[in-house]
């Protein structure tokens, strides 16, 4: 069946660190792979996405690139800020469904300290 | 500006109630969805619809049931509340027809069941 396995977390950087939080997946085909935030107190937001193999989906500094070959969608960033505390949760959408459905990773809780 | 909604955000009730979690957008998005959230799981989809008068099971369903009455609500009913069903639950829409499409999220039900 399909599936997202994310790194555990907590992540805990300072400002200004790089960041590199590991997303893989078990999927048919082709999917799409989104990188979703949440910030504290609010629901989940596209922070981007990649619909085919070798695509780099970015947003905001925040990058990752779709690599088949080792069923891969690593977000990374290189200067973290404060703001960027979050929740991440790296998604896909399985090819074989065009209505949207997601399956989630458990989430990566990240805290950027000063 | 367009959005979706969720009603209310935070929600209080005995075991054994009937509890309904409502959900409302202007996107006038075909899809919608509701998943829970709970820590260790990232996301899980409980019921979604693809148009008015169309229901399907996810992940999660059972204690659960929604309608589609129109396009733009798909309320989420709690027939029996049981403390496991103590979650954040956020509904969700998208446009239908790719699985390459975002989906918009609500900003979340607080659900604590006593």
């Amino acid at each position: 069946g399909n599936s997202v396995t994310q790194m555990e977390g907590p992540v805990t950087l300072s400002e200004e660190a790089f960041l590199t939080i590991n997303c893989t997946y078990t999927a048919t085909g082709y999917p799409s792979l989104f990188w979703y935030v949440q910030y504290p107190g609010e629901g989940l937001q596209l922070l981007l996405k990649a619909t085919k193999a070798d695509d780099k989906g970015s947003n905001k500094g925040f990058e990752a690139t779709y690599r088949k070959e080792t069923t891969s969608f690593h977000l990374e960033k290189g200067s973290v800020q404060v703001s960027d505390s979050a929740v991440y949760f790296c998604a896909l959408s399985p090819f074989s469904s065009n209505t949207g459905k997601l399956i989630f990773g458990q989430g990566t809780t990240l805290q950027v300290k000063p | 500006d367009a959005e979706i909604t969720q009603s209310p955000r935070h929600k209080i009730t005995e075991t054994g109630r009937q509890v309904t979690l409502a959900c409302h957008q202007t996107w006038n998005h075909n899809n919608m969805f509701w998943y829970r959230q709970d820590l260790g799981h990232g996301l899980r989809l409980i019921h979604y619809s693809y148009g008015v008068q169309d229901t399907n099971k996810g992940e999660v369903s059972d204690g659960y049931s929604v309608s589609r009455s129109n396009t733009e609500d798909l309320p989420l009913t709690l027939e029996s509340a049981a403390s496991s069903q103590t979650s954040v639950y956020f509904c969700a829409s998208s446009v239908q027809g790719a699985h390459q499409n975002e989906a918009f999220f609500g900003q979340g039900t607080r659900l604590t069941v006593v």
